[in-house]
């Protein structure tokens, strides 16, 4: 099993700021098969980022994924206040498919 | 537009089993894999496993085997998932979502289940 681990737990920042979350596999994933997902209270996991680096269908381009191997970052520039948060990371190649345990974005 | 309706919160006790479905519409129901996740309160996201609607083929996370089965009515568009032997552990939000292949990212996700297990 792939195990993802998120850092920090929780980040707290102002709106207008830039977000940096960190997502690191404990095993290399192809950059194909790793996305991102933005989940808000009492809502569902929504896609922001697939395969590292696309956005996905309406996404603003302050939302920007990076990274390869077992090391992989989104980062989020001009913090508006609809973007805070709790952040997923997500591999969906090897079985089980798995999730990071999250990083909440809430303001500071 | 996209559409996965799921069914409605259950209470459940220990060794009972469970179901939960998943109304698809809004796109050609054959074309997507359905996935189903659930995340317990508080907690992350946690991958069951997957339905082919085309062929009803399935792959289930080993955590699960023997306890869940996926199955789809493809006369209903809808996706099936049932989990036996609950336990509290098992009480969480279930969710169906659907990609476009077996290794492709969801895109859109019913509004979730709530399962409750107690006795």
């Amino acid at each position: 099993e792939i195990v993802l681990t998120q850092s920090p737990g929780t980040l707290s920042l102002s709106p207008g700021g830039r977000a940096t979350l960190s997502c690191r596999a404990s095993h290399s994933v192809t950059s194909r098969f790793f996305a991102w997902y933005q989940q808000k209270p009492g809502q569902a996991p929504r896609l922001l980022i697939y395969a590292t680096t696309s956005r996905a269908t309406g996404i603003p381009d302050r939302f920007s994924g990076s990274g390869s191997g077992t090391d992989f970052t989104l980062t989020i520039s001009r913090l508006e206040p609809e973007d805070f948060a709790v952040y997923y990371c997500h591999q969906y190649y090897g079985s089980p498919y798995t999730f990071g345990q999250g990083t909440k974005l809430e303001i500071k | 537009q996209v559409q996965l309706v799921q069914s409605r919160a259950e209470v459940k006790k220990p060794g009972a089993s469970v179901m939960v479905s998943c109304k698809a519409s809004g796109y050609t129901f054959t074309n997507y894999y359905i996935h189903w996740e659930r995340q317990a309160p508080g907690q992350g996201l946690e991958w069951l496993g997957l339905i082919n609607p085309s062929d009803g083929s399935t792959s289930y996370a080993q955590e699960f085997l023997g306890r869940v089965t996926m199955t789809r009515d493809t006369s209903t568009r809808t996706l099936y998932m049932e989990l036996s032997s609950l336990r509290s552990e098992d009480t969480a939000v279930y969710y169906c979502a659907r990609a476009v292949g077996a290794h492709s990212p969801v895109d859109y996700w019913g509004q979730g289940t709530l399962i409750t297990v107690s006795s």
